[in-house]
């Protein structure tokens, strides 16, 4: 069973410019979660996604959004990105079935270098 | 808020030493608590977990018991390896509204030499 997988696995980009990131999960798994990690703030959650709806939202400004496809695939978008956007994008999912504490499966993760 | 509070890395022990990693937690209600491990380069894999007070998570040696009247899940492992040279991160969910966010500590880095 192929993992999670998450698309670009690095990317370069320049202040002002928009950046969308790609995660493909387990087959079968319903549910889409997004975390930022960082050195100094560590892992922070972003949003999470359950059958194309948005379950919950992490306190991160309106340029981070995401959306999750019928297919259960996500994306998560970040639009005039700031130096600070610098950092590893993990997306995870799991089964979905809700208040069930499941595993999550995380992807190896985007590598956001914004210059 | 949720948060989680563990032990300043970094860690370095030799093969065979004994591990401990503190984790301490607040949260409102009775959250579940994870132990994450991130290998160099790679994403986040499940360790072990807990769903409720006294429970005992294990995994490849590791260890941790779900202590409520301390609010604590702290990590440990009887001899370590070199192979278990990694991030290791604790972890609480929060019960309730069907959502599965995770609330991370900031991670304890450990080396173990040979």
């Amino acid at each position: 069973k192929a993992g999670v997988t998450q698309t670009p696995r690095y990317l370069i980009k320049t202040r002002g410019q928009q950046v969308t990131l790609s995660c493909s999960p387990i087959s079968g798994h319903r549910s889409v979660s997004w975390y930022q990690q960082t050195p100094g703030q560590g892992l922070q959650f972003l949003f999470e996604y359950f059958s194309e709806t948005q379950r919950n939202k992490g306190n991160f400004p309106g340029r981070f959004s995401g959306r999750q496809f019928s297919n259960s695939r996500s994306e998560m978008n970040v639009s005039t990105l700031e130096l600070g956007d610098s950092a590893l994008y993990l997306c995870a999912s799991s089964l979905g079935n809700p208040g069930a504490n499941e595993k999550l499966f995380f992807g190896s993760g985007t590598q956001l270098s914004v210059l | 808020g949720d948060s989680v509070t563990q032990m300043e890395g970094p860690v370095t022990l030799s093969e065979e030493a004994f591990l401990t990693i503190n984790c301490t937690y607040t949260a409102t209600g009775y959250p579940s608590l994870f132990w994450y491990v991130q290998y160099p380069g790679e994403g986040l894999q499940l360790l072990l977990k807990a769903t409720k007070a006294d429970d005992k998570g294990s995994n490849k040696g590791f260890e941790a018991t779900y202590r409520k009247e301390t609010t604590s899940f702290h990590l440990e492992k009887g001899s370590v390896q070199v192979s278990d040279s990694a991030v290791y991160f604790c972890a609480l969910s929060g019960r309730g509204g069907g959502s599965e966010k995770l609330v991370f500590g900031k991670g304890t880095k450990l080396t173990v030499n040979p």
